[in-house]
């Protein structure tokens, strides 16, 4: 079993629209979250960490549901600039991330 | 503020021959220092990872190696590449005592023919 799944999309988003999507972790343990963007060709970008309360940083919103070892990023309002790879990260020993395979996201116009 | 360098942006090697990829940090000390591989249509695989100078862990074995000579300075190589190694490489650093997520480097795109 992968530490980290996603589904690996591709989500196509109607510009305007909302989309969500998940991420499960196995390791329970686990203390730090983060959402990544990656677009095509180039390097990963950190998105945003996630929070135990949930946290919204403008037209994102991220959770964690720790019980069911779930992460969740909610993209309200969608850019054509939103279209991207978005890999979930969880935090392991050593300061350890385990990244996701990622989730693609194609917003049309 | 912190930096990251990463080169060659591209690289295309024949089988066999050897490799060497730099990565710097900039403007901190004693960071973690990581590199992962991504192959195409690929999730990240880490491969090394260092918590100081001289020390390395190694994720995969393989024909790969890294080097940390100088506490921002990390060093991937290969002696001999092999068709399998293509893959876009990526250095990233951390903050030693936070749990804080990664910066990653532009990368370089490896293509061994």
């Amino acid at each position: 079993r992968k530490e980290v799944e996603q589904d690996p999309g591709p989500f196509n988003v109607p510009e305007g629209a909302t989309v969500a999507f998940n991420c499960t972790y196995s390791n329970s343990a686990s203390q730090s979250f983060f959402w990544y963007r990656q677009d095509c060709r180039k390097e990963p970008k950190l998105l945003m960490s996630v929070y135990s309360s949930g946290n919204e940083d403008g037209r994102f919103t991220a959770q964690l549901n720790r019980a069911s070892q779930y992460i969740s990023l909610l993209i309200r309002d969608s850019k054509l600039s939103d279209s991207a790879t978005y890999l979930c990260v969880v935090g392991g020993s050593w300061g350890k991330l385990q990244f996701g395979a990622g989730t693609q996201v194609v917003v049309t116009p | 503020s912190q930096t990251i360098h990463q080169w060659p942006a591209t690289l295309v090697q024949p089988v066999g021959s050897p490799l060497s990829l730099e990565c710097t940090v900039e403007g901190t000390s004693n960071p973690n220092l990581y590199w992962y591989r991504q192959a195409a249509g690929r999730g990240l695989q880490l491969l090394f990872y260092s918590v100081g100078i001289g020390q390395i862990s190694s994720e995969v074995p393989q024909n790969l190696s890294a080097s940390r000579p100088q506490d921002r300075q990390f060093i991937l190589s290969s002696k001999k590449l092999l068709l399998s190694d293509s893959g876009f490489y990526l250095c990233a650093w951390t903050f030693r005592d936070r749990a804080l997520g990664y910066t990653f480097g532009s990368g370089t795109r490896l293509t061994v023919v």
